[in-house]
């Protein structure tokens, strides 16, 4: 299974701009990137979702390099309730059941 | 919004005895998973179940646990003789009502049940 790469922990100001990065270089043609996220306590929970272009949801925007050996989780306003673990995950594109592989993810502290 | 219930939130349990975690999969996916996330650990895969049958398992999911859907709405995880190692939350998930998972799917999980074996 291709594999990501992510920092273990980042900070951000309340309200300003999030940009988590994800290393993904072995990443194969047909595989989606997901980004979940895991806030404390919870379930983790689906933020957004990829393949080749950018996309934006109302929780965030994903930016994918033209390679797409890397990616970014785009938060645009971080908000208290941001804070939590983030998870970049590539799913497997062969045959199954899809089940998700989670790495240790980013831990997102916002400050206030 | 439709959501993924799990019961009981907390279970605690002796070493050996057997338990069942309940979940409530949203009302029309197909598919649906086990994880579990040990105490300041990863979360990690168990099993999905397809059509009244596992799909995949994991090493972890051993003849100890077992799956179940009895009555078309709830999906069950059995763990027959617990051990101290299966202290962990576990998390239920379900995914799309398409006919063939794709790699695209959202999987929609639950609050997870906290497993204490003493």
């Amino acid at each position: 299974d291709a594999k990501t790469t992510q920092p273990n922990s980042m900070e951000s100001n309340e309200e300003e701009p999030v940009h988590l990065p994800c290393n993904h270089s072995t990443i194969s043609g047909t595989d989606y990137i997901h980004w979940y996220r895991q806030l404390p306590s919870q379930g983790p929970e689906y933020v957004i979702h990829g393949l080749t272009s950018n996309v934006n949801n109302r929780m965030a925007s994903l930016a994918i390099a033209e390679d797409r050996k890397s990616s970014t989780l785009i938060l645009h306003r971080a908000t208290l309730r941001d804070a939590a673990v983030y998870y970049c995950i590539l799913t497997y594109s062969g045959a199954g059941s899809y089940q998700l592989t989670f790495g240790k993810g980013t831990k997102l502290s916002v400050i206030p | 919004e439709p959501e993924v219930t799990q019961t009981p939130s907390h279970q605690v349990t002796q070493m050996g005895q057997e338990v069942i975690l309940r979940c409530v999969p949203i009302s029309n996916h197909l598919y649906f998973y086990w994880y579990r996330q040990i105490l300041g650990q990863k979360v990690e895969f168990l099993v999905s179940f397809y059509n009244n049958e596992i799909s995949e398992k994991s090493e972890i999911f051993d003849d100890q646990f077992s799956v179940e859907r009895p009555d078309g709405s709830n999906f069950t995880l059995k763990i027959r003789s617990t051990k101290l190692e299966d202290s962990a939350m576990y998390f239920c998930a379900s995914t799309y009502p398409t006919a063939r998972v794709s790699s695209y799917n959202e999987q929609f999980f639950g609050p997870g049940t906290r497993l204490t074996v003493l």
